[in-house]
């Protein structure tokens, strides 16, 4: 089946702790997202890219910073950087296509103990 | 810049009764407009979405929504509420004049349904 997934499922980190988080998909979408999720925030867009070795800030980009090696992966790492990384945190993807739908991943809940 | 806005952070409604889920929109230019629903500790699952063929937009799970530009708004409903609609809902818009889009997310609005 195409999909998105997202590993781990649950994290926890000591502060002052680096950590990844990895985004796969087979889809074939050029385009993938990695949104921040905070109750009654709504999906605050943090990177996205839109081809290969190419990737843009989105509006709360300051403590993270990714990588596109690949079409299918698009991992993100949360740096000791950010000052309150405890969220949940999903990767999307697309075509970029104006109206082309962005589909989900299951989501990775990170905790900072 | 376009945004999305979601009237009422919580509706709670009874099994049986319909749901109407409120969602306006700023822009000059009509958007691309969709509606997703997530389930708690899940990622976002796409309900339906506008892009301009049909102001009336059947989805998912017996749900529609009607584009109405004059009102600027894209309201989500269900004739018949059942428990497993209890979930939040998202309304977002793309604008149609990216050359590849960018999403922007309203609130949310968390359903309950009682018995």
């Amino acid at each position: 089946d195409g999909g998105i997934t997202q590993s781990p499922k649950y994290l926890f980190r000591k502060e002052g702790q680096n950590v990844t988080l990895s985004c796969e998909q087979n889809l074939n979408h050029d385009a993938m997202y990695w949104y921040r999720q905070d109750p009654g925030q709504g999906l605050r867009l943090i990177y996205y890219s839109q081809i290969v070795n190419d990737f843009q800030k989105g509006d709360i980009a300051e403590g993270y910073s990714v990588s596109r090696e690949k079409k299918e992966s698009f991992p993100l790492t949360v740096t000791s950087a950010q000052k309150n990384p405890t969220a949940f945190y999903l990767c999307a993807s697309s075509m970029t296509g104006r109206g082309d739908t962005q589909y989900f991943g299951p989501g990775t809940r990170l905790t900072v103990l | 810049a376009q945004s999305v806005t979601q009237l009422g952070s919580h509706v709670s409604v009874s099994e049986g009764a319909l749901v109407l889920l409120r969602c306006n929109y700023s822009s000059s230019v009509p958007p691309y407009l969709f509606w997703y629903v997530q389930y708690p500790n899940q990622g976002l699952q796409l309900l339906l979405k506008y892009t301009s063929a049909a102001t009336l937009v059947k989805g998912i799970n017996g749900f529609e929504a009607e584009f109405k530009k004059s009102e600027t708004s894209f309201h989500l409903t269900k004739p018949s509420a059942h428990m497993s609609d209890a979930a939040e809902y998202f309304c977002a818009v793309r604008m149609t004049t990216d050359s590849w889009g960018k999403f922007q997310f309203g609130a949310g609005t968390q359903v309950v349904v009682t018995p």
